[in-house]
């Protein structure tokens, strides 16, 4: 059965930076690409961007340009989303999804922006 | 800021049926298909809908969806209490050249 496990809770530190994984089971995980999304405490869902896992070719939410970066490393089946210079308004859950749909969804990965 | 809206509230009684608006514009659901998901209370969000009208596996057909032009819809018959969630409509946009969610409406099962 398909799976995405995303990597445990994290505490940052303004500025800081932050690298959540998400580990792909029962699929040909270069045959799918992986989203990422995120959800601030009581709000809404928002697409911070898209990397494809069969050549690593990136698309990224135009408001998060620069400050993220989306990479794969095939021969683990895992994607990873790094997100730099932190600040409080990044405090969100982060969620991976199989390509652009999400058909699958990992669990969350809570990351925590405070001084 | 969401390019998607929806309205923040639905309600119905067990049985009823509830529709869910999703507007948007030219260059996102007038140009592309919309997707729905459902998120339950402290979970992670769930494909519910695809290209507009398909229901993955799985996903009992209660639940539909359909699109118009520039909108968008969601529909539960035979409205269960399992079905009290957030939901989301969500399309590629092509001027942002990204995908976009709707600011999500709140189904309560009254």
């Amino acid at each position: 059965q398909v799976q995405l496990v995303q990597s445990g809770a994290e505490v940052k530190k303004p500025g800081a930076s932050v690298k959540v994984s998400c580990k792909a089971s029962g699929y040909t995980f270069t045959s799918y690409g992986i989203s990422w999304v995120r959800q601030a405490p009581g709000q809404g869902l928002e697409w911070m961007g898209w990397i494809s896992a069969y050549n690593g070719n990136t698309n990224y939410a135009q408001k998060l340009q620069g400050r993220v970066t989306m990479t794969t490393d095939t021969s683990t089946s895992t994607a990873y989303m790094e997100l730099r210079s932190l600040r409080s308004d990044d405090t969100a859950v982060y969620y991976c999804g199989r390509d652009y749909v999400s058909d699958y969804w990992g669990q969350g990965t809570l990351v925590t922006v405070s001084s | 800021q969401s390019v998607l809206t929806q309205p923040p509230s639905a309600s119905g009684t067990p049985g009823q049926r509830v529709t869910i608006s999703c507007s948007g514009s030219s260059s996102n659901i007038g140009s592309n298909t919309v997707n729905w998901y459902q998120q339950l209370p402290g979970t992670a969000p769930k494909l519910l809908i695809y290209n507009n009208n398909q229901r993955p596996s799985g996903v009992p057909d209660r639940f539909s969806g359909s699109k118009s032009g520039t909108s968008a819809s969601l529909a539960i018959s035979g409205l269960q209490s399992e079905d009290d969630a957030d939901y989301y409509c969500a399309a590629w946009d092509d001027s942002l050249n990204g995908y976009v969610f709707g600011t999500g409406t709140k189904v309560t099962v009254l």
